[in-house]
């Protein structure tokens, strides 16, 4: 029961590139959005959020875009750099309930010096 | 800057046998949630806990596993028989839940990777 898919398992861009990382869901219920990103042996870390009433929420060189009609969210990161190599996760959550998140499997980012 | 701890990091143990995972989520926050990621799949929910009770709990939390806030700043998570298929990373996570977070975002530990052979 896929209800946040991450169709790319990975990425590979050059320093100074767009990377751009999407993600699907299939429950209308899904109310807000978040991605997070994982190095190894870590836990994931929050990296920018964007509720389901807005489309576009930006953060440094981090925006998140969210097409609602089409159940679709993209990552831009924007000058990418080395440091950002990271595997990153969408997750969704439907407020007013347990505020559980629901993960996608992820995508393995690499960007190249 | 606050973060969530959790121990041990490595966990090994034989299938039946008893373990708890532990968690010390950050000082302020309300909310406390277990998650699980089975090598090269999904992190996926467990459990959450919020005003000294479980809030909502997913297919796999079955009667084997357990949570606690045995005081106040531990959290942990009790598996009572252990199996095979229960060979994962645990990670805990908390959050100053949705009113006081309008981000909603979750601030996870490190993990425990727990082998059970």
């Amino acid at each position: 029961d896929q209800q946040v898919k991450q169709n790319s398992p990975s990425l590979s861009v050059q320093e100074g590139r767009i990377s751009i990382l999407n993600c699907d869901y299939t429950n209308s219920m899904f109310d807000y959005f978040l991605w997070y990103k994982k190095y190894p042996a870590e836990g994931p870390t929050f990296l920018i959020s964007i509720s389901s009433i807005k489309d576009k929420n930006e953060d440094g060189r981090f925006t998140v875009f969210l097409n609602k009609s089409a159940k679709h969210l993209s990552l831009h990161i924007v000058p990418s750099q080395p440091g950002d190599s990271a595997v990153y996760f969408c997750a969704a959550i439907t407020q007013g309930g347990s505020e559980k998140l629901v993960f996608g499997k992820g995508t393995k980012l690499t960007v190249n010096p | 800057e606050p973060e969530v701890t959790q121990t041990p990091s490595h966990q090994v143990t034989q299938m039946g046998q008893e373990v708890i995972l532990r968690c010390v989520p950050i000082s302020n926050h309300l909310y406390f949630y277990w998650y699980r990621q089975i090598l090269g799949q999904k992190v996926e929910f467990l459990v959450s806990f919020y005003n000294n009770e479980i809030s909502e709990k997913s297919e796999i939390f079955d009667d084997q596993f357990s949570v606690e806030r045995p005081d106040g700043s531990n959290f942990t998570l009790k598996i009572r028989s252990t199996k095979l298929e229960d060979s994962a990373m645990y990670f805990c996570a908390s959050s100053e839940g949705p009113r006081r977070s309008p981000k909603h975002e979750q601030y996870f530990g490190p993990g425990t990777r727990l082998t059970v052979t």
